[in-house]
């Protein structure tokens, strides 16, 4: 399990206000992802980044935005665009190449916005 | 882009019994499938995988099958244990890239 850290476990925002998620990973990876999960449903994926400098959106990334100015680093800031934020975010990372794509999990971050 | 449906969303088996849980997936160029296990309040953790070129896969109780031409790959549980509660959430990515879920399956193994 370590390796892959968020912080904070818990956090609480007022509507409006832009809100940025810590990921970080001492685990080489190149390969980083931000995904949100709801009560009850699966991981919808946010953004992913491959390589440092380069980021593509996922299937929800209306409302978010990352950055990738290090292999090590990939923070998620959650701004006011985004209509519903409350939800339980998850990063995660992997190696690339290979066929070698095992994802390991930060321990999440749970947002809620009032 | 792919599309990955899992069922059923709820299992109940009783303990010792086995479990199996399927999912389907849409892109014919997806070529990993990992599973994985999340408690509640806690991160998911990978369980098993399987590449495109293997057709099944066991790590003790544990155990996966793929079936390219039909799409789908199934998650085996045999023995279980009240441990083994959880969700399941089954995926699938075609060059460790753009990672789709499946809703996942809340496992109750009752004593």
């Amino acid at each position: 399990d370590g390796g892959i850290t968020q912080s904070p476990k818990y956090l609480f925002r007022k509507e409006g206000q832009n809100v940025t998620l810590s990921c970080e990973q001492n685990l080489n990876h190149d390969a980083m992802y931000w995904y949100r999960q709801d009560p009850g449903q699966g991981l919808r994926l946010i953004y992913y980044s491959q390589i440092v400098n380069d980021f593509q959106k996922g299937d929800i990334a209306e409302g978010y935005s990352v950055s990738r100015e290090k292999k090590e680093s990939f923070p998620l800031t959650v701004t006011s665009a985004q209509k519903n934020p409350t939800a339980f975010y998850l990063c995660a990372s992997s190696i690339t190449g290979g066929g070698h794509y095992e994802q390991y999990f930060g321990p999440g971050t749970r947002l809620t916005v009032t | 882009g792919e599309n990955v449906e899992q069922h059923p969303s709820t299992l109940s088996v009783q303990e010792g019994d086995s479990a199996v849980i399927k999912c389907t997936y849409s892109d014919s160029a997806s070529n990993y499938f990992p599973w994985y296990k999340q408690e509640l309040g806690k991160r998911p953790q990978l369980i098993i995988d399987i590449r495109s070129n293997v057709g099944e896969k066991k790590d003790q109780r544990i155990a996966v099958t793929l079936n390219k031409t039909a799409k789908h790959f199934s998650l085996h549980i045999t023995e279980t244990q009240p441990e083994d509660s959880a969700v399941y959430f089954c995926a699938a990515t075609g060059g460790g890239q753009n990672f789709v879920f499946g809703p996942g399956t809340r496992l109750s193994v009752l004593p």
